[in-house]
């Protein structure tokens, strides 16, 4: 089975300043990788995600991630944060070969500062 | 084009009801998708279509949760039986394949359910 750990589940941030949100997951077979941000009393939107080839993916918004197999880690980024970047965002993997189907993390709810 | 829709956006219920959940998927995507958000369990995937392959039910918490997709598009989760802790936001997604490659899922807007 796999797992996909959180680390915060709150972020506050100035507006302006850098952001990251730290993402770690477990599984015992190749999984890809997924950013998805949730805007209050909105659905989900993907923001990235990897699936092979360079491990630093551009997303939407400018957000970046970054794969590290070794630590199993999926970090987000982002280096100057607005107001409208306040959201929960979501880290998921799915299995390859397996479905599509996502387990998600807990989340972490960012809240940009004026 | 058009997204991902769901109906109805807000349901209250009173326990021991059935509810029926709509989910639209976007034209042409052959892989539907359930989940579940609520605040003690997170997100949790409940079950998926894709074309006329058996649906994986893996994720139902219980056996009063069923799902059906008729005709390749359209789906009906149905909650039996509803239970205080059935409340929840259902969200329901799509892709254009679920073959295991990583493809996008794009989501609804979600039903809250609430059940008195």
């Amino acid at each position: 089975a796999q797992s996909v750990t959180q680390l915060d589940s709150q972020v506050p941030v100035f507006e302006e300043a850098p952001v990251e949100l730290r993402c770690n997951y477990s599984s015992s077979v190749s999984v890809y990788l997924f950013w998805y941000v949730q805007y209050p009393n909105q659905g989900l939107q993907l923001l990235l995600k990897y699936l092979s080839g360079s491990t630093l993916v551009k997303g939407i918004n400018g957000f970046e991630a970054e794969f590290n197999k070794s630590q199993t880690s999926f970090h987000l980024r982002k280096p100057s944060v607005h107001i409208s970047d306040t959201a929960e965002y979501f880290c998921a993997v799915s299995v390859k070969a397996a479905g599509n189907k996502l387990t998600f993390g807990g989340g972490t709810r960012v809240l940009v500062k004026p | 084009g058009a997204g991902v829709s769901q109906s109805p956006s807000n349901k209250v219920t009173e326990k021991g009801k059935d509810v029926e959940l709509r989910c639209d998927p976007i034209s042409g995507h052959t892989a539907l998708y359930w989940y579940r958000q609520s605040l003690g369990q997170g997100l949790e995937f409940l079950i998926y279509f894709q074309g006329n392959s058996a649906p994986d039910k893996s994720g139902l918490p219980s056996d009063r949760f069923s799902a059906e997709r008729t005709g390749g598009s359209v789906s009906t989760l149905t909650i039996q039986r509803t239970q205080q802790e059935d409340s929840a936001v259902y969200l329901c997604a799509s892709s254009l394949w679920a073959s295991g490659s990583g493809d996008t899922q794009y989501f609804g807007p979600g039903t809250r359910l609430t059940v008195l």
